[in-house]
């Protein structure tokens, strides 16, 4: 199956500090790729869908300039979290899609970001 | 809007005996894909088992199979000989032409050895 790579796996910041994590599909291209949150024993919150070369369209009530997302190849789209805060600390994971029909989505390990 | 109803929030099943989990979903969509994925301890995201709309078989992989009901928008997943590696959480997810996927609030599976 498709494999979806993300960096770090976990990282720890100061509070206002910035953090990117970088989501890589290793062997097929992907158009779209997604951006989740995912807090303790919940399901997975999308937060933004990424297009190759377009800006990204973020889900109602996720601020979009302190999340920004940069996909400037198809096998690759980052997530830059923006002078974080404690309640930004959580699980983001990322997702990749095929460009065809049934448009299967492959996700990344996760990341889990902890702001101090 | 399209919603996806997982009402189970954990279930449990002896070693070797099998489960099913269920969902249900709402669409006035004739064209979908339904999905159940498997998030184990280590929060990895796996596709367990795909099914489309307009096949009327069941989708099988191995031990896992659905039930699909269309008529009853019901997507149900059932796992034979259950292995302690199948302890996980288990997202039902639907997909309507190419958009954005729509989780399940999942369900939390124990195996009891």
């Amino acid at each position: 199956g498709a494999v979806v790579s993300q960096h770090p796996s976990w990282v720890i910041c100061k509070s206002g500090t910035s953090v990117k994590i970088e989501c890589r599909s290793l062997d097929f291209q992907a158009t779209t790729m997604f951006w989740y949150r995912q807090f303790p024993k919940q399901s997975l919150m999308l937060m933004a869908t990424s297009n190759e070369g377009s800006k990204a369209t973020y889900e109602q009530g996720v601020e979009k300039d302190k999340f920004l997302i940069n996909h400037a190849s198809l096998t690759l789209s980052t997530l830059t979290v923006t002078s974080a805060h404690p309640e930004d600390s959580s699980f983001y994971i990322c997702s990749a899609r095929l460009g065809r029909p049934p448009y299967e989505q492959y996700f990344g390990p996760g990341t889990r970001l902890t702001v101090t | 809007a399209q919603t996806v109803t997982q009402s189970q929030p954990e279930m449990s099943v002896q070693e070797a005996e099998t489960v099913t989990l269920s969902c249900t979903y709402d669409t006035s969509e004739s064209d979908y894909y339904l999905f159940w994925y498997k998030q184990p301890p280590s929060r990895q995201m796996i596709l367990v088992i795909r099914q489309e709309a307009y096949k009327q078989q069941n989708a099988t992989e191995n031990r896992f199979s659905v039930n699909f009901q269309k008529a009853a928008k019901s997507f149900s997943l059932k796992i034979s000989d259950s292995q302690l590696g199948d302890a996980a959480m288990y997202f039902c997810a639907s997909l309507f032409g190419n958009e954005k996927l729509t989780f399940g609030t999942g369900t939390r599976l124990t195996i009891i050895p």
